[in-house]
């Protein structure tokens, strides 16, 4: 199966701040990469599905990039409700399989 | 809307068994593939396997020979079975949507809350 490698494990930020966030797959999976936003005790929410769609109702400051092996979600200016950890997803593959998550949390 | 309903507490070696309600859309909409996705604790996410609303169904390879997942249409849910559960099954279980979208595989857009599950004798 295919693994998802998300760096860094933890990304220390204040509000107002650009957040970049990296996926990396063992083999290729096309742009069939998805984001999920995960807040404490709530369940995981699509972000951007293939790589650089938004989902319905996300917010334009978030934003993918990358193909291949190689994928980023971007934040352009952090707000207090973006603070969770983000996991990525391939569907390029069998089975689908997400990454280990990086945490975005309060500088 | 997605929810899960089952036991919070099972014993090792007993069987799991899970419902999802759907609401506010037809479980027989040919675009969705209903999935159940969990979350050990403090770790990430894992997927279980899906069902089509015709009863196809298909599994994560390392969980096949466990589980086993049903649809009733009439009710608007499905089900999933986990058989010889363990201490390592201890886990958040969530019900999901998954969208094919022009690929063969899925990206979840609608996920149930969870619900909690703990083995322990």
């Amino acid at each position: 199966e295919i693994v998802l490698t998300q760096s860094p494990a933890t990304l220390s930020l204040s509000p107002g701040e650009r957040a970049t966030l990296s996926c990396r797959a063992s083999q290729s999976v096309s742009n069939y990469l998805a984001w999920y936003q995960q807040k404490p005790g709530q369940a995981p929410r699509l972000v951007i599905y293939d790589a650089s769609k938004r989902a319905t109702g996300i917010s334009a400051r978030f934003s993918g990039s990358g193909s291949g092996t190689d994928f980023t979600l971007t934040i352009s200016s952090l707000e207090p409700e973006d603070f969770a950890v983000y996991y990525c997803q391939q569907r390029g593959d069998w089975p689908p399989t997400f990454g280990q998550g990086t945490k975005v949390e309060f500088k | 809307q997605l929810q899960e309903s089952g036991p919070g507490l099972v014993k090792p070696s007993q069987t799991l068994s899970l419902s999802c309600s759907v609401s506010g859309d037809s479980i027989k909409h040919g675009a969705y593939y209903w999935t159940w996705i969990r979350q050990h604790p403090g770790k990430g996410l894992e997927w279980i396997g899906y069902i089509y609303y015709s009863g196809d169904a298909d599994y994560n390879p390392s969980l096949q020979s466990l589980v086993s997942m049903s649809i009733d249409t009439s009710k608007n849910q499905f089900s999933l079975k986990f058989n010889s559960m363990t201490v390592a099954d201890t886990a958040v279980y969530y019900c999901a949507r998954g969208r094919a979208a022009g690929a063969t595989y899925w990206y979840f857009d609608l996920w149930g809350r969870g619900t909690p599950v703990a083995v322990s004798s």
